[in-house]
């Protein structure tokens, strides 16, 4: 089974800009989760979808968005960028079950870099 | 809220045996999990233990819970270069993410 995808691997972006990411899970799951990665804050939710629909959000501004689509990807938006927003973007997928053991799968991660 | 700590820092000697270790809040959590991070790479899962087990070997690891304590070990038996990474304790899961751990680099002195 493939593994979780994300795309592109890498960005640049300058301040004020707005960055779209995508990730595709593991086929037969309909859970995405979006995490945030910095070395001063460590791993962060973001938000997570299940079934095209939010299930639940982090603590982000409403800068941070995503959607999903019908087969399950996943895209997650970052409008008017700030330098803070630098990070590795770590997308999981899952069963999607709550509760319950709900193991999460991780992509390679996308390096945003903002200029 | 939920906090998951962590040391930042394990210095093994290979062939020993490392003890990451990590403490946690959330009472509720039913499970919980150990992810690592090699450099430029996303996390792996490497294990999990559900909350009413106090120990689970899988071949080289072993997780042990201290649910009284809030306390989760991980053990990783005959340390290899491989596995230098940086390993995360998590709980949660489901519909609310995963709560993670800062993370604690391990490195292996050879």
């Amino acid at each position: 089974k493939a593994g979780v995808t994300q795309t592109p691997r890498y960005l640049i972006k300058t301040r004020g800009q707005q960055v779209t990411l995508s990730c595709s899970p593991i086929s037969g799951h309909r859970s995405v989760s979006w995490y945030q990665q910095t070395p001063g804050q460590g791993l962060q939710f973001l938000f997570e979808y299940f079934s095209e629909t939010q299930r639940n959000k982090g603590n982000f501004p409403g800068r941070f968005s995503g959607r999903q689509f019908s087969n399950s990807r996943s895209e997650m938006n970052v409008s008017t960028l700030e330098l803070g927003d630098s990070a590795l973007y770590l997308c999981a997928s899952s069963l999607g079950g709550s509760g319950g053991r709900n193991e999460q799968f991780f992509g390679p991660g996308t390096r945003l870099t903002v200029l | 809220g939920e906090d998951v700590e962590q040391s930042l820092f394990l210095s093994v000697r290979e062939g020993d045996s490392s003890v990451i270790n990590c403490t946690y809040t959330d009472s509720s959590s039913t499970y919980l999990y150990w992810y690592k991070q090699e450099p430029g790479a996303g996390l792996q899962l490497l294990t999990y233990i559900f909350s009413n087990m106090d120990m689970k070997q899988d071949q080289r690891l072993t997780v042990l819970l201290n649910k009284k304590d809030k306390h989760l070990s991980l053990r990783i038996a005959d340390t290899q270069t491989g596995d230098s990474a940086i390993y995360f304790c998590a709980e949660g899961g489901g519909a609310d993410g995963l709560t993670f751990g800062k993370g604690t680099h391990l490195i292996i002195q050879p």
